[in-house]
């Protein structure tokens, strides 16, 4: 079955610390996603990549970086974490494509910076 | 700017009830639509997706239809069971094709 992983559930950092989300798809999807999710905002897309060293921003790339050195690993990474960086991130894959007809999501990490 | 809206406030039903829950889009012409579903602490979930010029389509207990010209979906679980109780996000094709915008989700409780 198709899997989404992302490497920890809950993390809490300290204010100014560089904090590195990462996420790995074992299904061969070209484009993967960085998502974060916050009460009554929805998700919000930070960044994507529709292939390996590619990378494009989203809504709100402010304050994040990605990396992505090899297919099936994306990540996220807070060059210097803030208050308001506190959220649940979830990262997706999905099919090569102009169209991402079905993401598939991880569980998410809920990040918390104090 | 494109706008995604789906009720904010929870959706309770009875056991056995069809659920039926709203998006409504604006400033959008998606090629299509999806559905996820979102448990507590999970990541949303794949369901449906329903292309433009498709007005219904069905999924054992699941029915989506969208209409173009309100440019609206309506989502129903016929025969709700407590299970289905999670949150239900709607989400589009956004601008280049690359992107998928969702909306915040309506959460919804099905009492046993």
């Amino acid at each position: 079955d198709v899997k989404v992983t992302q490497s920890s559930r809950y993390l809490v950092k300290r204010t100014g610390e560089k904090v590195f989300l990462e996420c790995v798809q074992d299904m061969d999807h070209e484009n993967m996603f960085w998502y974060r999710q916050d009460p009554g905002l929805g998700l919000r897309l930070i960044y994507f990549s529709y292939d390996v060293k590619m990378k494009e921003k989203g809504d709100i790339p402010e304050g994040y970086s990605v990396s992505r050195e090899k297919k099936e690993r994306f990540s996220l990474i807070l060059e210097s974490a803030s208050t308001n960086q506190t959220s649940m991130y979830l990262c997706a894959s999905s099919l090569a494509g102009a169209t991402n007809e079905k993401l598939f999501f991880g569980s998410g990490t809920q990040l918390s910076v104090l | 700017s494109q706008k995604i809206e789906q009720n904010s406030e929870a959706l309770n039903i009875q056991e056995g009830k069809t659920a039926t829950l709203t998006c409504n889009y604006t400033n959008y012409s998606p090629a299509y639509l999806q559905w996820y579903r979102q448990d507590p602490g999970r990541g949303p979930v794949f369901l449906l997706l329903i292309r433009e010029n498709e007005k219904e389509k069905r999924k054992e207990r699941l029915k989506v239809t969208f209409d173009t010209t309100l440019k609206q979906s309506l989502f129903h679980i016929t025969a709700s069971q407590p299970a289905d109780s999670a949150t239900y996000l709607c989400a589009l094709e956004g601008t280049g094709g690359f992107k998928t915008i969702f909306g915040a989700g309506t959460r919804l409780f099905v009492k046993a």
